[in-house]
């Protein structure tokens, strides 16, 4: 059951600049932090941005995160062809109380 | 390096019990700090968080879930375990564990899945 909404898929050529978008409500990403993950085919999801901006150690620093009110953004600079894979943004929600997951987006290098 | 590894049948029957096993390499499952957790991902679809359980042993559910599952721990073997109840095709999916971290520091509070099990699929059928 998602609740963060998220485009089903994005596109751009090598070095160009993605952005994905993750839209929520004041229950989740307006009261509490925003992670992301990217998940490569057939693989589990791995940790990317935490806390609604950070890179764990060993993330390129072409992914960057940022957050307003009550929606979320992954920025991907200078895409690579290792970088088709689907993302997901994750919150929790104080309504639900529990974790919700975006919608996924699956990005393609073209 | 903390693993996560998941084990159990990859097949269950409906209105079976499903039952999985993750266990944890390279980190105590009783240190604080950690929230040890199950997500599920139905084929092609995205994820769905099932609950975790804290090395106390309090557990949290996913409120659509939350009459079907529990999760327990057993910090002899390191390993804590999904079970849900009365399953149906709908809870076919792929079973990941995963170590939710929390913690604090002068910035503020962190929290995320930090470690994820490679995941097993489990089909519900007859």
């Amino acid at each position: 059951q998602s609740v963060l909404t998220q485009p089903p898929s994005a596109s751009g050529t090598p070095e160009q600049r993605v952005t994905i978008s993750c839209s929520g409500s004041i229950s989740n990403i307006g009261s509490n932090i925003v992670n992301w993950y990217q998940q490569l085919p057939g693989t589990a999801p791995k940790l990317l941005i935490y806390s609604n901006n950070q890179r764990p150690s060993g993330v390129p620093d072409r992914f960057s995160g940022s957050k307003s009110g009550t929606s979320a953004s992954l920025a991907i600079s200078g895409l690579q062809s290792e970088d088709e894979a689907d993302y997901y943004c994750a919150a929790w929600d104080d309504s639900l109380n529990g974790y919700v997951f975006g919608t996924g987006t699956k990005v393609t290098v073209l | 390096q903390v693993q996560l590894q998941e084990s159990g049948p990859g097949l269950v029957k409906p209105s079976q019990t499903l039952s999985l096993t993750c266990t944890v390499s390279g980190g105590s499952i009783s240190s604080g700090g950690y929230y040890w957790s199950w997500i599920r991902q139905h084929p092609g679809k995205g994820l769905e968080w099932i609950g975790y359980i804290y090395y106390s042993g309090n557990t949290y559910y996913n409120p659509s879930l939350k009459s079907r599952v529990t999760i327990s721990l057993d910090t002899s073997k390191n390993q804590f375990s999904l079970k849900l109840r009365s399953v149906t095709a709908a809870d076919t999916a792929v079973y990941y564990c995963a170590r939710d971290r929390s913690y604090y520091d002068s910035s503020g509070d962190y929290r995320y899945f930090d470690y994820w099990g490679q995941g097993t699929l489990v089909t519900v059928s007859s």
